[in-house]
């Protein structure tokens, strides 16, 4: 069975500050995929990062990077630069290939930042 | 080019009555997916529907919960004699079926009283 752990309930960051949110993950599987999702007060959930287990590269998208260590099975999502609007819950989650795609969440992790 | 549409927003039911949530996956997508989020936690897989077929409930609760994903029309969640845990955020997400394409809407919340 998948499991994802997010260990961090809560976070600080100063504003304009780089802050880490940590994922580890334990699968058998060989192909899986990993999905990081923003979910603001409003609750909609924004994707903000995949990172596919084969990869080689360490997934980027704008001021989001995704540190993954696979023989650590870890996949830490990195903000830099901070803004007020990352506060938000923040979601780690991973997609098994062969099972069906469906996704298995983390408990998630609250970003404040502050000014 | 319209993203994953979830009706109603918001849904307030009694203790007993059914509840019908509706899931229109994004254009293109044939794979629909079904989440419950209880407060504070995180989304837990209920259901994964491809046209007409039921892939995989294994997440579905056996009684009151049945979903559909019809040849015309939304995908629908339903659930029949509500009670106040099934009070959640129930979040449908549409996919290709490969590669990293995944689009959640933005839910439904369902609130029993």
């Amino acid at each position: 069975a998948q499991k994802i752990t997010q260990t961090q309930p809560g976070m600080f960051v100063q504003e304009k500050e780089a802050v880490t949110l940590d994922c580890t993950y334990d699968t058998s599987d060989q192909s899986y995929g990993l999905f990081w999702y923003k979910q603001p007060s409003s609750g909609e959930m924004i994707f903000l990062i995949y990172q596919g287990s084969y990869d080689e590269q360490n997934a980027t998208e704008g001021r989001y990077s995704l540190n993954f260590q696979k023989a650590r099975k870890s996949a830490n999502l990195v903000i830099s630069a901070s803004q007020l609007g990352d506060s938000a819950m923040y979601f780690c989650a991973m997609r098994d290939h062969n099972a069906g795609n469906m996704l298995t969440f983390g408990g998630g992790t609250r970003l404040m930042v502050k000014p | 080019n319209a993203g994953v549409m979830q009706n109603p927003r918001h849904l307030v039911r009694r203790r007993g009555q059914e509840a019908r949530l509706r899931c229109s996956p994004m254009k293109g997508h044939s794979h629909v997916y079904w989440y419950r989020q209880l407060p504070e936690e995180g989304l837990k897989f209920m259901v994964y529907l491809q046209k007409e077929n039921i892939i995989d409930e294994s997440g579905m609760p056996k009684e009151r919960f049945s979903a559909e994903f019809p040849k015309e029309g939304p995908s629908i969640l339903r659930i029949q004699q509500v009670v106040r845990g099934d009070s959640a955020a129930y979040f449908c997400a549409s996919s290709t079926g490969g590669g990293e394409g995944y689009t959640f809407g933005s839910g439904t919340r369902l609130t029993v009283v």
